[in-house]
């Protein structure tokens, strides 16, 4: 299994602002993933993140507006880029399993409100 | 990726054994069914993955017929502790054998357990 974490687990932010929400993972891992959960609705996958390539990004998601950082095997960072109350959702990390496990692997969720 | 119904809600007792079925027709052939459990303010946790006939391990059943166009989740004497959304997804394997690389959730059924 992997352990991961996320910072911060909660913020309140104003309109027009940033907030970059860290992912750790206590072990090595190729791909990881970035989920958007909007209040009382399903996980939306926003982009895949491979160590030393772009992100890439599924489909009503840019770069521009989250930019994606992943510098090493057990990090990455989402940015939520010039927000609006429209942003306000949980961000949740993945990892895949490695070596033929089935499951993938969710962080706690950032809870985002902005104002 | 194949879509996934199902029930938006569902209502037990504790010690009643739930069943939760998922209707994907558009199945592909590499494709897995996998199900995964989440509490409220938590990520997504894998229960059983199968790809056809019957998965059984220590939390759940999976059923899922010859022509695999649906699937069922059995859990034997649910708790409250067992109150959760669950989702039903279906993909293809990684390059690893294991989990499907991109996640894609449905609406995820809510499944409340009362006293």
């Amino acid at each position: 299994s992997a352990v991961i974490s996320q910072k911060p687990s909660r913020d309140i932010c104003q309109r027009g602002t940033s907030l970059t929400i860290q992912c750790q993972v206590d072990s090595q891992v190729t791909m990881m993933f970035w989920y958007r959960q909007q209040p009382g609705q399903s996980l939306t996958l926003i982009a895949t993140a491979n160590q030393g390539s772009e992100a890439t990004y599924e489909s009503g998601f840019v770069i521009d507006k989250f930019p994606i950082s992943r510098p090493n095997l057990t990090f990455s960072t989402l940015t939520v880029s010039n927000m609006s109350p429209e942003d306000s959702s949980i961000y949740l990390c993945s990892v895949e399993a490695r070596h033929g496990g089935d499951e993938q692997f969710f962080g706690p969720g950032t809870r985002l409100t902005v104002l | 990726l194949a879509k996934t119904t199902q029930p938006i809600s569902m209502d037990s007792y504790e010690g009643q054994e739930v069943n939760i079925t998922c209707s994907h027709n558009n199945i592909a052939t590499n494709d897995y069914i996998t199900w995964y459990q989440q509490f409220p303010s938590q990520g997504p946790r894998f229960i059983i993955q199968g790809y056809k006939t019957k998965v059984t391990n220590e939390v759940a059943s999976l059923f899922i017929p010859a022509d695999r166009k649906s699937s069922t989740l059995s859990l034997p004497r649910v708790s409250l502790s067992d109150t959760a959304v669950y989702y039903c997804l279906v993909g293809d394997k990684n390059r690893y054998g294991g989990a499907t690389n991109k996640l894609i959730f449905g609406t995820g059924t809510l499944l409340a357990v009362q006293p």
